[in-house]
């Protein structure tokens, strides 16, 4: 299958930094990227879609100037999480949907702490 | 109430057993029912999907899905070791994989 790589894999920051995490279509184009997060025993949660070279659309109760999605090519789209707190601690997936099926290829994950 | 329910587990078997793994859904809506398996701290990967009601089989897998019930299974004969993850059941209303909605996601583990 088509492979989706995110960087970095694991990250820990101190509270009210930014930390920025990629997710990258390796071997296919991807038109749209979703972002989603897992809090430990809960099941994964959309916080946004992005599509390339717009903006992006974020989920209810997902605020959009702390979780800032940029989607600049077919095979990169960014998540940045401005000034992080602890409650933001959790597992941040990528997938990416090709061109052909849409069918969804995920990431292996980042796994954000913060301190 | 949540749109997708899943027990969360852990499910433990023996190698070789019959594994049963189901979620519940109150949305009606729903059309596609996928499965995934995600293994420990790597993202889910597709297994299987279906369209509506009915079965769908692939090797050691087969999974269900009975709309009237609002209620999805996925079944794994002779299971392995290496099958022990956690699976996720999800599922849209969408003709793609967008907007999909997750079950919390089933661990189980099959001990040799």
């Amino acid at each position: 299958g088509a492979v989706v790589s995110q960087h970095p894999s694991w990250v820990i920051c101190k509270s009210g930094t930014s930390v920025k995490i990629e997710c990258r279509s390796l071997d296919f184009q991807a038109t749209t990227m979703f972002w989603y997060r897992q809090f430990p025993k809960q099941s994964l949660m959309l916080m946004a879609t992005s599509n390339e070279g717009s903006k992006a659309t974020y989920e209810q109760g997902v605020e959009k100037d702390k979780f800032l999605i940029n989607h600049a090519s077919l095979t990169l789209s960014t998540l940045t999480v401005t000034s992080a707190h602890p409650e933001d601690s959790s597992f941040y997936i990528c997938s990416a949907s090709g061109t052909n099926t849409g069918e969804l290829f995920f990431g292996e994950g980042s796994r954000l702490t913060v301190l | 109430q949540k749109e997708v329910e899943q027990d969360p587990g852990p499910l433990s078997v023996p190698e070789g057993a019959i594994v049963s793994l189901n979620c519940t859904y109150s949305n009606s809506a729903f059309q596609y029912f996928m499965w995934y398996r995600q293994y420990s701290r790597k993202g889910p990967e597709l297994l299987m999907y279906t369209y509506s009601s009915g079965n769908k089989e692939d090797g050691r897998f087969t999974a269900q899905v009975d709309k009237s019930s609002k209620y999805i299974s996925l079944f794994i004969r002779d299971s392995q070791p290496s099958d022990s993850a956690t699976y996720l059941c999800a599922m849209t209303m969408n003709t793609g994989f967008q907007k999909l909605v997750f079950g919390t996601g089933t661990r189980l583990l099959v001990s040799p």
